[in-house]
């Protein structure tokens, strides 16, 4: 079956611009979650869904990120007034339940200038 | 907190050559999974094997192994007989199952990975 798909694959955002990045998840997988991956490092946890309820923020790294998944299925990630320190790769994952292994997507690429 | 220690940041190899890649890592808590995951050029990241701490039995795939040792915190993966195609970024993985002393058992903290380049 299908994958995990992220749209855009990249994003060039000049600083102060609002990026949103949309995450497909594999069908019938109930936990999603974001990821963010500076430039040589492994992916540190933003966020995480249950369904439609978002029940770990703990991640987001200011009140610039918001995500949501409002169907319980597509999320979207939106980081407004973008900084340059915001570059990096998004990675989003899916998995049946929590305790399942994570699938991951291809990742958005932001680069803000 | 957990961590996950890669101290190879580059490896190269010829192929055909075995290669081990190292992954060390911490945790106050007595049962969890590690993971290791393939990063292509690509960008996605390929999810390779899943071992819980409760099973140190060793495993083999194809031309990988790991091997996972609780007494020195080691889950180590082993690439015999290296090929072009196994060129890739490699991320380790910790994953709480029930913790005990409070955290998630969801989020999964990772190594910063090791880039194995393997020569013609």
């Amino acid at each position: 079956g299908a994958g995990v798909s992220q749209s855009p694959r990249y994003k060039v955002a000049k600083r102060g611009q609002d990026v949103a990045l949309r995450c497909d998840p594999i069908s019938g997988h109930v936990s999603l979650f974001w990821y963010q991956q500076a430039l040589g490092q492994g992916p540190e946890f933003l966020t995480y869904f249950q369904n439609e309820a978002q029940l770990d923020k703990s991640g987001l790294p200011s009140d610039r990120f918001f995500a949501e998944r409002p169907e319980g299925s597509v999320s979207t990630l939106k980081i407004q007034r973008t900084q340059q320190e915001d570059s990096a790769v998004y990675l989003c994952a899916s998995s049946l339940h929590d305790q399942e292994t994570q699938y991951f997507g291809p990742g958005t690429r932001l680069l803000v200038l | 907190a957990q961590k996950v220690t890669q101290a190879q940041t580059e490896i190269s190899v010829v192929e055909k050559e075995d290669v081990t890649l190292d992954c060390v890592y911490e945790t106050r808590d007595t049962t969890y999974y590690l993971f290791w995951y393939k990063q292509p050029p690509s960008g996605e990241l390929v999810f390779l094997i899943r071992r819980n701490s409760f099973d140190e039995q060793n495993e083999i795939s194809g031309r990988y192994s790991w091997n996972f040792q609780k007494s020195t915190s080691s889950f180590n993966f082993t690439i015999t007989a290296s090929q072009v195609v196994d060129s890739a970024v490699y991320f380790c993985a910790l994953r709480l199952h029930l913790s005990n002393s409070g955290g998630s058992n969801y989020k999964l903290t990772f190594g910063k990975g090791t880039l194995l380049t393997v020569n013609p």
